[in-house]
């Protein structure tokens, strides 16, 4: 069956550091998109993309970068890491507009 | 800019009594409107959407969804409640493209014997 999978589940890190979380989708979706989830704020987007090459920001893209080099994946890189992004980050694709989110399971991510 | 309002951020129900989850959006045309669910420690799961037509959605898992243009709602409910439903569920509008979908800031129910 197709899905899509988020690495690492849990990540533990330093202020500072670079650190990438990789999403990769077996649906062959053009549409990729990485939210953070954070208690009170429900879901908000980070950078989306609509196909290879194609990279956009969302409403919280400051400190992070993603690149589209093939269909399947979405790697988000966070440049330098900071304690406000202690946060969980969900992946996601869809086959096209208005239609319906497929998420990954997510990645704790913690920044100390 | 589109929004959306979720002002019940924690209810609980007895199991077998109906449900309705409040949701209220802002946008000034007819938006895009979903339903998901995240269970503990996974991602979110589409529940059913509203694109246009008949004002009454059904999903799965037995919900359904009312949207109502004229109180800007699109009130999640079911008639009877599971304990397998307890959940964080979350509304979302869209319109007009990706980047636009906006996500509530979710309701956690809880389910009791």
């Amino acid at each position: 069956d197709a899905e899509i999978t988020q690495s690492p589940r849990h990540k533990i890190t330093e202020t500072g550091r670079q650190v990438t979380l990789a999403c990769h989708q077996t649906w062959n979706h053009n549409n990729m998109f990485w939210y953070r989830q954070d208690l009170g704020h429900g879901l908000r987007l980070i950078h989306y993309s609509y196909g290879v090459q194609d990279t956009n920001k969302g409403e919280v893209s400051d400190g992070y970068s993603v690149s589209r080099s093939n269909t399947e994946d979405l790697p988000l890189t966070l440049e330098s890491a900071a304690s406000s992004q202690t946060s969980v980050y969900f992946c996601a694709s869809s086959e096209a507009e208005g239609q319906k989110l497929f998420f990954g399971s997510g990645t704790q991510l913690s920044v100390l | 800019a589109q929004s959306v309002t979720q002002p019940d951020i924690h209810i609980t129900v007895s199991e077998g009594a109906s449900l309705e989850l409040r949701c209220n959006y802002s946008y000034g045309a007819t938006p895009y409107l979903f339903w998901y669910v995240q269970s503990p420690g996974q991602g979110l799961q589409l529940l059913l959407k509203y694109f246009s037509g008949d004002t009454l959605v059904q999903g799965i898992k037995g919900f359904e969804a009312e949207f109502k243009r004229s109180q800007s709602s699109f009130n999640l409910r079911k008639p009877s409640v599971h304990w397998s439903d307890a959940a964080e569920y979350f509304c979302a509008v869209g319109a007009g493209g990706y980047q636009k979908v906006t996500f509530g800031t979710g309701t956690k129910l809880q389910v009791i014997p």
